[in-house]
């Protein structure tokens, strides 16, 4: 089964500063995705970026860029120039590349504050 | 695009009484929706996969009694918990993808409080 590891429960960052948040996999398949979702405090589910496990290109969306690293299973979020916006859980999740009703797994979470 | 609206976003009901929670894909057909549970400052817990005209499929723990599933249609699943207890007070979240490459969009969630 896959396992979706988030260590670091907490983390924090000065504002217009660079943050990175971890995330391992596990999984025996050669073929997914990858995805780092933000839950602010009104507890919608944004999805922030998003990384195709076939494209070694690290995927990168505006402030917000990955570090895919297939071999090791790592797929660490970096947020560039904070803002006070970015506050929020973030979790990172796995997709196997199957048909459609393929289910997420997801970390256990990490929570970002931005102190201004 | 991708769009999905989860009703009510709030509810309070009586011990003992059943309230229904609706998720509506509005610009894609899905068939297949998935409901998840959170409780605070955890992950989200998948309680029930639905699936368009046939039974839900629902993850080990669930009480298929109590949290009723029905996907009558492509863009609409609903989720009745049934017989409500205070201990399923919780925040409930559905989701739904357009395309499983694009990842899945989530509803703005309901917050029950069963009193």
């Amino acid at each position: 089964a896959q396992t979706v590891t988030q260590s670091q429960p907490e983390m924090s960052v000065q504002e217009a500063e660079t943050v990175t948040l971890s995330c391992t996999y596990d999984t025996s398949e050669s073929d997914y995705y990858l995805f780092w979702y933000k839950q602010p405090p009104s507890r919608q589910m944004i999805l922030v970026i998003r990384q195709e496990a076939y494209k070694q290109q690290n995927a990168t969306e505006n402030r917000f860029s990955v570090n895919f690293q297939k071999a090791a299973k790592s797929f660490s979020l970096k947020i560039s120039d904070s803002q006070l916006g970015d506050a929020a859980m973030y979790f990172c999740a796995y997709l196997p590349r199957e048909t459609s009703g393929s289910r997420l797994t997801f970390g256990e979470g990490t929570q970002l504050t931005v102190n201004p | 695009g991708a769009v999905v609206s989860q009703h009510p976003s709030r509810v309070i009901c009586k011990s003992g009484t059943s309230v229904k929670i609706e998720c509506r894909s509005l610009d894609f057909q899905a068939t297949t929706m998935f409901w998840y549970r959170q409780f605070p400052k955890q992950s989200l817990m998948l309680m029930a996969t639905s699936n368009e005209g046939s039974k839900a499929t629902y993850e080990q723990g669930v009480e298929k009694d109590k949290f009723l599933i029905n996907h009558a249609s492509l863009t609409l699943s609903t989720l009745t918990v049934t017989s409500a207890h205070p201990e399923d007070s919780s925040f409930y979240i559905c989701s739904a993808s357009r395309a499983v490459n694009y990842g899945y969009t989530f509803g703005s969630g309901t917050r029950l409080t069963v009193v």
